[in-house]
């Protein structure tokens, strides 16, 4: 069954720690994307990568940081200079015209 | 720089009311536009998306090219439309050789009984 998948679906972290949220795709698509929700602000994009070893900032990158070592994978470290981390983010990949969105996780900062 | 406004944040009908959803674009070039929704508590999920000119649940929407807009449209609203609405501009950006999607704001959709 190919997809996105991101672990977990929800995530709690102290403050001041850094965490990382998993995407995986099997899905052999090279662009992947990780997006941000907050209510009222829609999705706004964190990170992007276009191919294996390359990405390059969002509109909110600031206290995150991703790695795309290999195809499948595209983590990203939530940093502790992250000044509002609590929200729910969101992996997605491209395909020709379209994309695939995963399930999310909800990361809480307490 | 590619831009998406929605500018309203809720839109409240009635079951059975006409429904537009709002959304303008800026972009230099040729848009690829899309329209995705959000069910409580479910995934994000395609609803349609310009170059494929097809209705989805009875939702339809028309890319303006002169007023740059890709408004949502349903002639008669039911009340399982209720969700969050976003529509979505994807664009090539020279700067960097890449494609990105880049969402608006979001309207929230009330479809009363």
């Amino acid at each position: 069954d190919g997809g996105i998948t991101q672990s977990p679906k929800y995530l709690f972290r102290k403050e001041g720690q850094n965490v990382t949220l998993s995407c995986e795709q099997n899905l052999n698509h090279d662009a992947m994307y990780w997006y941000r929700q907050d209510p009222g602000q829609g999705l706004r994009l964190i990170y992007y990568s276009q191919i294996v070893n390359d990405f390059q900032k969002g509109d909110i990158a600031e206290g995150y940081s991703v790695s795309r070592e290999k195809k499948e994978s595209f983590p990203l470290t939530v940093t502790s200079a992250q000044k509002n981390p609590t929200a729910f983010y969101l992996c997605a990949s491209k395909y020709g015209y379209g994309y695939t969105f995963g399930s999310g996780t909800r990361l809480t900062v307490v | 720089a590619q831009r998406v406004t929605q500018p309203e944040k809720l839109l409240s009908v009635f079951k059975g009311a006409p429904v537009e959803l709002k959304c303008n674009y800026s972009y230099s070039g040729s848009p690829e536009l899309f329209w995705y929704v959000q069910y409580s508590r479910q995934r994000l999920q395609l609803l349609l998306r310009h170059i494929s000119r097809e209705s989805i649940k009875g939702f339809t929407a028309d890319l303006n090219k002169g007023e740059t807009s890709f408004h949502l449209k349903k002639p008669f609203a039911q009340e399982e439309d209720s969700a969050m609405y976003y529509c979505a501009l994807s664009g090539f950006d020279p700067m960097d050789s890449s494609y990105k999607l880049i969402f608006g704001s979001g309207t929230r959709l009330l479809v009363r009984p």
